[in-house]
């Protein structure tokens, strides 16, 4: 069964940075497409950002391109995503998914807390 | 981007009788929509994609329709683990995109 532990998250100041994890197990890791969605205290799911199997195609949501980057290592079955230039906008739960950004999302990772203040 | 739209955004059925949730989408999404359930605390659990086919596991109670731009989550028979958020997304278009959720309670 695959199941995916994010982790990596906690408190950031408004500039600032984090690295978020997410260690996969129970299936082929290196065919799928990853996902990372976030959802903000007492709101809905946003898409973040997807990349490949293979590692060589990625894709954004607007409100992150150039501050967000995701990347994969398959020889660790772990996939990542470095958050720079935090905003209070940032503040989220961090889930990483399996799921292209033109399909369902299935299963997810139990979240990472992301919270971004001075 | 696409922006779906749920309602209501809460929902009071009582226990045993039957649920009916709506998600629009702003421009036609063909099937490509799927619905998820979140218990508090919890990540999303996906119930149903291409609008209504239920993933593995998932109870036959839990019933989806709709194409194009509506579409419909049905529960019924109401059990009490039921009582908790649905997000419907679709995914015929990059970004995907996600409603903002309908809280169903226990009326």
């Amino acid at each position: 069964e695959a199941e995916l532990v994010e982790s990596g998250g906690g408190l950031a100041q408004p500039g600032g940075s984090l690295r978020l994890s997410c260690a996969a197990s129970g299936f082929t890791f290196s065919i799928y497409a990853l996902s990372w969605v976030r959802q903000a205290p007492g709101k809905g799911l946003e898409w973040v950002a997807v990349i490949s199997g293979n590692g060589e195609t990625t894709y954004y949501a607007d409100y992150v391109k150039g501050r967000f980057t995701i990347s994969r290592d398959n020889s660790k079955n772990t996939v990542y995503v470095q958050l720079n230039s935090l905003r209070a906008e940032d503040t989220a739960v961090y889930y990483c998914a399996i799921g292209s950004s033109v399909g369902w999302f299935d299963p997810w990772g139990q979240g990472t807390l992301v919270t971004v203040s001075s | 981007e696409i922006v779906m739209t749920q309602s209501p955004a809460t929902l009071s059925v009582s226990p045993g009788e039957r649920a009916t949730l709506s998600c629009r989408a702003s421009q036609s999404v063909s099937d490509k929509l799927a619905w998820y359930q979140q218990k508090p605390g919890q990540a999303p659990r996906l119930l149903i994609y291409g609008a209504s086919t239920r993933a593995t596991g998932i109870p036959v109670r839990f019933s989806g329709s709709g194409f194009a731009t509506e579409f419909t989550l049905n529960i019924s028979s109401l059990q009490s683990e039921d009582f908790v958020v649905y997000h419907c997304q679709q995914y015929n278009q990059r970004p995907p995109t996600f409603g903002q959720g309908t809280k169903l309670e226990i009326k």
